[in-house]
């Protein structure tokens, strides 16, 4: 079965420096890998995702991630951070092993925090 | 722009009670999903719809059930609610393809007193 690690409950970050939020996976195919982002009694919102082709996505609002096959690691990247970014990030993985359709599959969530 | 919409923001009943949360969706996407989201535990597949009238249970589908008579609108129902009940329900669509990402509605954060 997939699965998503999120290994880091915070992470804490000054505003304009670099920051970086890990993520691990395990998949049984090709791994579908997505960020998103969730601010405070919202929904999630779609950050980027991996499918194909070049390691590096870039995404919304500055962000990117680094796909990594032999780590099985989707790291999500801002080279200098705001306080507005300051929110819950969800790692997932679409799950195709089931019968019928496809759901997603997330890790428990990293809390980021940039201190001004 | 795409919308997932839930029918409430914040939800308060009491226990026994029938609930019905609602979401309804206008981007025709075949897939559609109810997450339950707690502290600590990230968020939980309670059940996903891949067609009309077609589900399959998640990972905690005890003490719920659904309903998808029309593709737009999936329904979540707590059938007798219990204060264990008390969470963040998060609905969701996509399309049916593995390549494609989900879009989630406002969340409904339900209590149960």
């Amino acid at each position: 079965a997939q699965s998503v690690a999120q290994p880091e409950d915070q992470v804490n970050v000054a505003e304009g420096n670099p920051l970086t939020v890990k993520c691990t996976y395990s998949v049984s195919g090709n791994p579908y890998l997505f960020w998103y982002v969730q601010y405070p009694n919202r929904g999630l919102q779609f950050l980027l995702k991996y499918i194909t082709g070049d390691n590096l996505v870039k995404g919304s609002y500055g962000f990117e991630a680094e796909f990594n096959k032999s780590q099985t690691s989707f790291h999500l990247k801002k080279p200098s951070a705001l306080v507005s970014d300051s929110a819950l990030y969800f790692c997932a993985v679409r799950d195709n092993s089931g019968n019928y359709g496809q759901n997603f599959v997330f890790g428990p969530g990293t809390r980021l925090s940039v201190l001004p | 722009d795409v919308k997932v919409t839930q029918s409430s923001r914040y939800l308060v009943k009491r226990t026994g009670e029938k609930v019905f949360l609602e979401c309804v969706q206008d981007m025709d996407h075949e897939n559609m999903f109810w997450y339950r989201q707690d502290p600590g535990l990230g968020l939980r597949l309670i059940y996903f719809s891949y067609d009309v009238k077609m589900k399959e249970k998640g990972d905690i589908p005890e003490g719920y059930s659904v309903s998808r008579e029309k593709k737009e609108r999936f329904s979540l129902i707590l059938e007798s609610a219990s204060t264990n009940q008390t969470s963040m329900y998060l609905c969701a669509s996509s399309r049916d393809t593995e390549n494609t990402e989900a879009f989630f509605g406002q969340g409904t954060r339900l209590t149960v007193v």
